[in-house]
């Protein structure tokens, strides 16, 4: 079976920087991605990793370690409308992207 | 605007029907996956159709059935519906080539069963 574990939710401040860990147990792996989604709306593309390692993009960080089943996804100087689910998700093979059931982040003043 | 279009945005039906979802995908994408987001739930995969051909299945009810015609559109029938049907049900595409599989979703059809 697939599993992946997200926090619920987290509470950050603006300004400051959040971590969001993923843990994942999935039958393949074919690489990692991170989706952002407000509420309501369709999720957006952050970030991909499919080798160990930190790839930053802008405010954005994302780190996978596959050995250990593990990614995080880092924002720095967090703005208000950062709060949003961001959702960790496994390229499984055969084509199936297996989502978890994200985290969702409030960013207070 | 990630491209993708689809249509309704909202619907209302009551159980025991059955109703149709469309989605256009991006230009040139040959994929399209469905997704269904009930509340709180993350996403569930449904069914991966490319180039006309069902690729993968996920957890799709056998009340729910999906095509892809020639043009690449998609429709995902739900039919014999039951409250628990209530949910956003999401496109998504993406192009064949590239080592990034990004997929892109389309803004969701809210579907409520009454």
């Amino acid at each position: 079976g697939q599993n992946i574990d997200q926090p619920t939710e987290m509470t950050a401040t603006e300004g400051a920087i959040v971590q969001i860990n993923c843990t994942y147990q999935t039958s393949g792996f074919n690489g990692l991605f991170w989706y952002q989604q407000h509420a309501g709306e369709a999720p957006t593309f952050l970030s991909y990793n499919v080798l160990d390692g930190l790839e930053e993009k802008g405010r954005f960080s994302s780190f996978l370690s596959r050995s250990k089943g593990y990614s995080y996804l880092l924002l720095k100087e967090l703005q208000m409308k950062d709060s949003a689910s961001y959702l960790c998700a496994v390229d499984v093979g055969a084509n199936n992207l297996f989502f978890g059931t994200g985290t969702r982040l409030t960013v207070i003043p | 605007d990630s491209g993708v279009t689809q249509t309704p945005k909202h619907l209302i039906t009551a159980t025991g029907q059955r109703v149709t979802l469309r989605c256009s995908p991006r230009s040139g994408d040959l994929s399209v996956y469905w997704y269904q987001q009930s509340l709180d739930q993350g996403l569930q995969f449904l069914i991966h159709y490319y180039n006309g051909e069902e690729r993968a299945k996920g957890n799709i009810l056998e009340r729910f059935s999906a095509q892809q015609f020639p043009d690449l559109h998609s429709e995902l029938n739900l039919s014999s519906l039951e409250l628990g049907d209530s949910a956003l049900y999401f496109c998504a595409s993406s192009a064949r080539t590239g080592a990034s599989k990004e997929l892109f979703f389309g803004e969701g059809s809210r579907l409520t069963v009454l």
